[in-house]
């Protein structure tokens, strides 16, 4: 069974670099499907902010103004997000999924999410 | 973007009624949409994708239809743990887009 967990700091500062990585357990990425980075801040609904290919190829959200940025790494199966310049709009609990086998389709598989909190 | 506005933002009902939940897309997104579940503190579940095929598990007191822009979520009986907040998302233009979700909740 797909498992993915979520990991970083939940506290970041003002103007600094946010860094999540979700590790991935079940499956290899490399084995297919793309994975995902969805946020929702407190009280809020679901923003899709990108997601990646084993093979490295992404689609992002325009709404991060080229903000972030995601990777993979097969040999650790894991993949990352890379969010500059935050702001306290990016408070949020980010979760990392799996999506189905449509590309950048729905997500079927979650994390339990990792509430990250911008604040000096 | 693609808005996907729900409606109504809270359903008050009672275990055993039946709800019907719609999602509306402000552009067409043919058969790209899905539903999702969420209870507090918890990831969102997928329920329903391609915008009546129930995920893996999912009870077929869920079902779902719609196309275009017009879409609907049913559960047939309530149970009290369908108590959640329902959202819709449309995969089929970019970005990906979810809608604000509906709250169901115990009248």
């Amino acid at each position: 069974q797909v498992q993915l967990q979520e990991a970083g700091p939940g506290l970041v500062k003002p103007s600094e670099t946010l860094s999540l990585t979700c590790a991935v357990s079940g499956y290899s990425i490399s084995s297919g499907y793309y994975w995902g980075w969805i946020r929702q801040p407190p009280g809020k609904g679901l923003e899709w902010i990108g997601s990646i290919y084993h093979s490295g190829s992404t689609y992002y959200n325009p709404s991060l103004k080229s903000r972030g940025t995601i990777s993979v790494d097969t040999s650790k199966n894991h993949f990352s997000l890379t969010l500059r310049f935050v702001i306290a709009a990016d408070t949020a609990v980010y979760y990392c999924a799996r999506h189905t086998s449509v590309v950048v389709g729905p997500f079927e598989h979650w994390g339990q999410g990792t509430l990250v909190t911008v604040s000096s | 973007d693609t808005v996907m506005t729900q409606s109504p933002a809270t359903l008050s009902v009672s275990p055993g009624d039946r709800v019907t939940l719609s999602c509306r897309a402000s552009q067409g997104v043919s058969s790209n949409l899905a539903w999702y579940q969420q209870k507090p503190g918890q990831a969102p579940r997928l329920l329903i994708y391609d915008v009546s095929t129930g995920a893996t598990g999912i009870p077929a007191r869920f079902s779902a239809s719609g196309s275009g822009t017009e879409f609907t979520l049913s559960i047939s009986s309530l149970q009290s743990e369908d108590f959640a907040v329902y959202y819709c998302q449309q995969y089929k233009n970019w970005p990906r887009t979810f809608g604000q979700g509906t709250k169901v909740e115990i009248k």
